[in-house]
């Protein structure tokens, strides 16, 4: 089974620092991998996504993150964040064939302080 | 475009009450997922829909919840009898393919409260 482990329930920042969430995934399968976010009072958005492409991957708002394999990893990170970089982000894992359904980490809160 | 849309956004009910939630997709979205988070645990899948069939309903907790997708179309989610486990934060989510691109949109959430 696909599992999903983010380190750390909340993170905190300053305002310019660079932001790194971290990821770690269980898959018996090239997995495909992705990091949503979700802003208060509103659904969860996709930041990117990893479909065995590159390793490094280029998503929204400046974010990227880098599969490794043997580490089995997709971190996220952001050079320099910013005040609206606050928010949930959530790791998951999609599982191949049949329902394609998403298997979640159980998220982590930034928080960006000026 | 609109995007997928959920109502209500909030729900407070006294346990053993029935509830019933919606979710409308993105227009020509024929995959439709139900998703559920509990305070401090991870989003868990619930099913999926093809249209109007049930492709895969693994999630559902027991036979209180209980999922329907008419026409292909809105679909809803009902508890019933509520139970206060039952509290948390119900997403919804489309998509129009499945496969090496597909992306799954989702709603806002509908937020329940079991007292």
């Amino acid at each position: 089974a696909q599992s999903v482990t983010q380190l750390g329930s909340h993170v905190s920042v300053s305002e310019g620092a660079l932001v790194l969430l971290r990821c770690n995934y269980s898959s018996s399968v090239p997995p495909y991998l992705f990091w949503y976010v979700q802003y208060p009072n509103q659904g969860l958005q996709l930041l990117l996504k990893y479909t065995s492409a590159a390793t490094l991957v280029k998503g929204i708002n400046g974010f990227e993150a880098e599969f490794k394999k043997s580490e089995t990893s997709f971190h996220l990170t952001k050079p320099s964040a910013h005040m609206s970089d606050a928010a949930e982000y959530f790791c998951a894992v999609r599982t191949q064939g049949g329902s394609e359904k998403l298997v979640f980490g159980k998220g982590t809160k930034l928080t960006v302080n000026p | 475009e609109a995007g997928v849309t959920q109502f209500p956004s909030h729900s407070v009910i006294e346990k053993g009450q029935t509830v019933t939630l919606r979710c409308d997709p993105i227009s020509g979205h024929d995959n439709l997922y139900w998703y559920r988070r509990v305070m401090g645990k991870e989003i868990k899948f619930l099913l999926h829909f093809v249209k109007e069939s049930k492709q895969d309903e693994s999630g559902m907790p027991n036979n209180r919840f209980l999922a329907e997708r008419t026409g292909g179309t809105y679909s809803t989610l009902k508890v019933q009898p509520a139970e206060l486990e039952d509290s948390g934060v119900y997403f919804c989510a489309s998509s129009q393919v499945r496969g090496f691109n597909h992306e799954q949109f989702f709603g806002p959430g509908t937020r329940l409260t079991v007292l």
